[in-house]
């Protein structure tokens, strides 16, 4: 069965630097979304992209965070100058089509900033 | 934008109960209800949906029931085992976003 996949598993980082969270989704899925969970709370959306844009983005996602997809494969979050409360679980998600189908998310990234 | 609240954040249940999470939503406009659960150090996956034209669905010893007018939904698993025990979240994503809104998470806890 097809995955969306995430690297890392796990990234430390010190606090101002920069990260690159890393998403594969699923091969023929056209709809792709971050979100992030801190520690013990809700699934909090950040951003959704489609057709190579953002779509729409949550109050969350200011202009520390910027998404790309490079290369037709690979879907990344880019998150500059990290601050200690970025600390979460990063989850990638993607969808197949238009439809109120389900979305399917990877295993996600820990990300610790200290 | 849509507001999923989602109750108890903490559901203690013996082995063989039955377990009912609730959600209400804010949004009209959402007519796509799933449901995931998330097992420790895992992903959410979907466990189960419902869509607006629907009232009821079950699968096995889960179901979901859909109240559009209240605008709440919930989660009911009947017969709990000791491997239900998770987080189950759930969702409601509006035809206009599609962009899945998750409640706050219930940590299901089943002692066998």
């Amino acid at each position: 069965e097809p995955e969306v996949t995430q690297t890392p598993s796990h990234q430390v980082t010190q606090m101002g630097q920069e990260v690159i969270l890393r998403c594969v989704p699923i091969s023929n899925h056209l709809y792709f979304y971050w979100y992030r969970q801190i520690l013990g709370q809700k699934v909090e959306f950040l951003v959704s992209f489609y057709n190579n844009e953002i779509s729409e983005k949550s109050e969350i996602f200011d202009d520390q965070f910027s998404v790309e997809r490079p290369d037709g494969s690979n879907f990344t979050l880019k998150i500059r100058s990290t601050k200690l409360e970025d600390s979460a679980m990063y989850f990638c998600a993607s969808r197949g089509d238009r439809g109120l189908t389900e979305a399917f998310f990877g295993q996600g990234t820990r990300l610790t900033v200290v | 934008g849509e507001n999923v609240e989602q109750h108890p954040s903490t559901l203690s249940v013996q082995e063989g109960d039955s377990a009912v999470i609730k959600c209400t939503y804010s949004d009209s406009a959402s007519n796509y209800f799933p449901w995931y659960k998330q097992e420790l150090g895992k992903r959410p996956q979907l466990i189960i949906d419902i869509r607006s034209n629907v009232g009821e669905k079950k699968d096995q010893r889960i179901a979901v029931t859909l109240n559009k007018t209240a605008k709440h939904f919930s989660l009911h698993i009947t017969e709990t085992q000791p491997e239900d025990s998770a987080v189950y979240f759930c969702a409601a994503t509006s035809g206009g976003s599609y962009i899945p809104t998750f409640g706050r998470g219930t940590s299901l806890i089943v002692h066998p």
